[in-house]
């Protein structure tokens, strides 16, 4: 079975861009969840998706924002980007909201 | 709120040593436990689940204890080697929220030959 796919995994954006980062789940996978990880902060939770709705949340400004499609492929987008959204997002899959399977991540470094 | 704390945040042994890596929360109302590997710059591997319900999981030389009552998790590495070095994380998930697992800031193990 393949694991979880994300696109691209390197990107380079100017401050006041917006952008999209995209996650395959694995196969058969309903539930995306998506993470920040940066030296200072680790690793936090940003939203999830199950069945194209978002069931959960984390403590990030409105620019984050993300979709999940009918065949569970899950898309995040940052608008107005800021140099400390800098950082490496990772998306995770499962089939039960239990365990998590990660994805490579997507490097993202706003200049 | 959810605390997760992972001690030593640095470790290095010689190869062939067992590695013992730590991590405790604040809330026992938690659904599971996670740990999880980091190479630089990579994503996370999976390397045990431990359920609530469940005191320990193993998996080849990998053991996971949980004692949810004293909110302490060990991962134990028996007979540890140079490709054991990494970033080793553990997470957990609370039974009131979906998809969403809290993290330590991680272990960094480097075993050296």
């Amino acid at each position: 079975k393949a694991g979880v796919t994300q696109t691209p995994r390197y990107l380079i954006k100017t401050r006041g861009q917006q952008v999209t980062l995209s996650c395959s789940p694995i196969s058969g996978h309903r539930s995306v969840s998506w993470y920040q990880q940066t030296p200072g902060q680790g690793l936090q939770f940003l939203f999830e998706y199950f069945s194209e709705t978002q069931r959960n949340k984390g403590n990030f400004p409105g620019r984050f924002s993300g979709r999940q499609f009918s065949n569970s492929r899950s898309e995040m987008n940052v608008s107005t980007l800021e140099l400390g959204d800098s950082a490496l997002y990772l998306c995770a899959s499962s089939s039960n909201s239990y365990e998590q399977y990660f994805g490579p991540g997507t490097r993202l470094t706003v200049t | 709120k959810q605390e997760v704390t992972q001690i030593p945040a640095a470790l290095s042994v010689p190869e062939g040593e067992n590695l013992v890596l730590n991590c405790s929360f604040t809330d026992s109302a938690i659904y599971n436990l996670q740990w999880f590997r980091q190479d630089p710059g990579k994503g996370l591997t999976s390397l045990l689940l431990i359920q609530s319900s469940q005191r320990e999981q193993t998996s080849g030389r990998l053991n996971a204890s949980l004692d949810k009552s004293s909110g302490r998790s060990t991962l134990y590495i028996a007979a540890s080697q140079p490709g054991d070095s990494a970033t080793y994380l553990c997470a957990v998930g609370a039974t009131d929220s979906w998809g969403k697992l809290q993290f330590g800031a991680g272990t960094q193990v480097v075993v050296t030959p």
